[in-house]
């Protein structure tokens, strides 16, 4: 167990560009999320997937931001058009639902996002 | 919509000390209850979590907590503050559907 990675740990990138950040779950686990946070707060809920279909999306995730997990393993979150409100922590974390309750979500170490 | 909250942003406990954590949720449905702790620059690592069953629960680290439902509390304590303690604890309900909501933190500061 390698636990869920993720990449870059941090980026630095000019308002307006395009940036894509990798999550690399835990193998065998179905279920993959995104967060973000911010200083101050607690992590806030942005999309998740089941497998390979993302199953719900928050009304933070604008249509500048984009998520997808092509083969139900590693996923991707692609924010276009980079704003200085977009300069967060984005967490990814997964999970196994096997129909039990309350299926423990293990973290990333997060991917630092500063748009400048 | 779930919502947790988490009073105080800054907590300061002695070394020693007890340390008290307190957590309410908004719902009449008792949902799933877990703790988190964020040290700097890492990501959330679970502690502790409230499914079914005992309503007191232990975690890592000396940690506990205990549900309550005519509170709707699920405060975590630990006997004794260490200065590895200090970190960021994060109160989460989910309701089924594996999707946590979190409260906004309390930030542990250890005293020597």
């Amino acid at each position: 167990d390698t636990g869920v990675s993720q990449n870059p740990r941090h980026k630095i990138t000019k308002r307006g560009q395009n940036v894509t950040f990798r999550c690399d779950p835990i193998s065998e686990h179905n279920r993959l999320y995104w967060y973000r946070q911010t200083l101050g707060q607690g992590p806030e809920f942005l999309t998740y997937f089941q497998n390979e279909a993302q199953l719900e999306k928050s009304r933070l995730l604008s249509d500048r931001f984009s998520a997808e997990r092509p083969k139900g393993s590693f996923s991707t979150l692609e924010i276009q058009r980079t704003e200085q409100g977009d300069s967060a922590m984005y967490l990814c974390a997964s999970s196994l639902v096997d129909g039990a309750a309350g299926n423990t979500i293990y973290f990333g170490e997060g991917s630092w996002l500063t748009v400048v | 919509a779930q919502s947790v909250t988490q009073l105080g942003s800054h907590v300061s406990v002695s070394e020693g000390a007890l340390v008290l954590l307190r957590c309410n949720y908004s719902s009449s449905v008792p949902p799933y209850l877990f703790w988190y702790v964020q040290y700097p620059n890492q990501g959330l690592q679970l502690l502790l979590k409230y499914t079914t069953g005992a309503t007191l629960v232990k975690g890592i680290n000396g940690f506990e907590a205990e549900f309550k439902k005519s509170e709707t509390s699920f405060h975590l304590t630990k006997p004794s503050a260490h200065m590895s303690d200090a970190a960021e604890y994060f109160c989460a309900v989910s309701y089924g559907n594996n999707r946590l909501a979190f409260g906004k933190g309390n930030q542990v500061v250890v005293i020597p």
